[in-house]
């Protein structure tokens, strides 16, 4: 079976732009998790949906905004770019989205850069 | 709050050396505890969790963990170390934070391994 799909790979925008990045679970997974990689620090939580309903938000402003489809595949739309939005942005699928009792698989990732 | 510290930024060790990286969590009930891995550039491959049950977890790659709760640790171990194991390693906790249900992860531990 597939792993965690993440497109595109690489990006590179500029301030002010608009971004949309996408993943596909593995199959079977209802839920989709969306985290920001700074270099050099952990990931920070920015989503989680399940079932097409958003289920937890993390401390990201309002430029950040995600949707899931039905086929449970998702979207991270980032507005309004700034410098600091440069990051490896990861997503992650889970089976049933109990949140802390499920555990979580990654897809390789989305790096984007803003210049 | 929820938190995880990684309190060793980077390590080095010989092949063939054991390996302990050390990873303490502040969280006020029953933690979900996981050890992922990220190779450059890559997302992240878990290695282990620990749930419940046993204190000792077994993960793949032959590394381990142990679940001390007087100690609020969850160190990751590995007997013998060999060069594909370089890499950044994180440790996370499942957590609850109002509706959200997310990780929260330590700031990693890059690892280093000596010919």
């Amino acid at each position: 079976d597939a792993g965690v799909t993440q497109s595109p790979t690489h990006l590179i925008k500029t301030r002010g732009q608009q971004v949309t990045l996408r993943c596909s679970p593995i199959s079977g997974h209802k839920s989709v998790s969306w985290y920001q990689q700074v270099l050099g620090q952990g990931p920070q939580f920015i989503f989680q949906y399940y079932e097409k309903e958003e289920r937890g938000r993390g401390n990201f402003p309002d430029r950040f905004s995600a949707r899931q489809f039905p086929n449970y595949s998702s979207e991270l739309n980032v507005n309004a770019l700034l410098l600091g939005d440069s990051a490896l942005y990861l997503c992650a699928s889970s089976l049933l989205g109990r949140g802390t009792t499920d555990t979580q698989y990654f897809g390789p990732g989305t790096r984007l850069t803003v210049l | 709050a929820q938190s995880v510290t990684q309190p060793d930024i980077h390590i080095t060790v010989s092949e063939g050396a054991s390996l302990e990286l050390r990873c303490n969590y502040s969280y006020g009930a029953t933690p979900y505890l996981f050890w992922y891995v990220q190779s450059p550039g890559q997302g992240l491959q878990l290695l282990l969790k620990y749930f419940s049950g046993d204190t000792l977890v077994q993960g793949i790659k032959g590394f381990e963990a142990e679940f001390k709760r007087s100690q609020s640790s969850f160190n990751l171990r590995k007997p013998s170390v060999h060069w594909s194991d370089a890499a950044e390693y994180f440790c996370a906790v499942g957590a609850w934070a109002g509706n959200n249900r997310k990780l929260i992860w330590g700031l990693g531990t890059s690892l280093a391994v000596n010919p």
